[in-house]
């Protein structure tokens, strides 16, 4: 059964410094990887996709088969990057995603 | 917002009791799905329904019940069989042609069961 890790649950960065939200997989076939954000109050939205390799709001995220990760990553965090982050898995048939815990990113002043 | 809504934002009852959960959607998408999001657990699938009149169990479908009668709607029965019904439920739909299997959600509903 496939399954999705995020190793932590709460992940604090000063504004302007690298950061990076960790997502590792299992699943026997060929995944697809997706990243969610849910901001305060408003829908959990995509965020983006391993198959558009494009960058969104700064955020970029690649997919390693080898070591079954899709971290994502930003080189300078703004304040209004706080959200909580979802990874998720959709398997190679179906529509259906598999989610992973969240990571609650603050982005301090 | 528009797309997929949820009612009502907030629903108490009382131990013992069923209660459904509506999600309506305008985006003529094909599939839709409801979740339940607990602090620290993400997002946990109960059931997702591909097409009109067909829908399977997710990963945590016990006392939990739904329908799939209409393209736009996919209601939620918690029934007195869930063991913990307190929680957070958000529901999405999604459409591989329209969407390319991007899931869109609704804004949720709180239920507290006491």
């Amino acid at each position: 059964a496939q399954r999705v890790t995020q190793p932590e649950k709460l992940l604090s960065v000063f504004k302007g410094a690298p950061v990076e939200l960790k997502c590792n997989y299992s699943y026997s076939g060929s995944p697809e990887l997706f990243w969610y954000v849910q901001y305060s109050r408003q829908r959990l939205q995509l965020l983006l996709r391993h198959i558009s390799r494009e960058s969104i709001k700064g955020f970029t995220a690649d997919l390693n088969k080898g070591e079954t990760s899709f971290h994502l990553k930003k080189p300078f965090a703004q304040e209004e990057d706080s959200a909580m982050y979802y990874c998720a898995l959709k398997e190679t048939s179906g529509s259906r995603l598999t989610f992973g815990e969240g990571t609650q990113l603050t982005v301090n002043p | 917002d528009g797309g997929i809504t949820q009612s009502p934002k907030y629903l108490f009852r009382k131990e013992g009791q069923n209660v459904t959960l509506s999600c309506e959607q305008n985006l003529n998408h094909d599939a839709m799905y409801w979740y339940r999001q607990d602090p620290g657990q993400g997002l946990r699938l109960i059931y997702y329904s591909q097409i009109v009149n067909d829908f399977q169990k997710g990963d945590i479908a016990e006392g939990y019940s739904v329908s799939r009668e209409k393209k736009e709607s996919f209601p939620l029965t918690v029934t007195s069989a869930q063991k913990n019904p307190t929680a957070f439920y958000l529901c999405a739909s999604s459409d591989r042609a329209l969407s390319g299997y991007e899931q869109y959600f609704g804004p949720g509903t709180r239920l507290t069961v006491t």
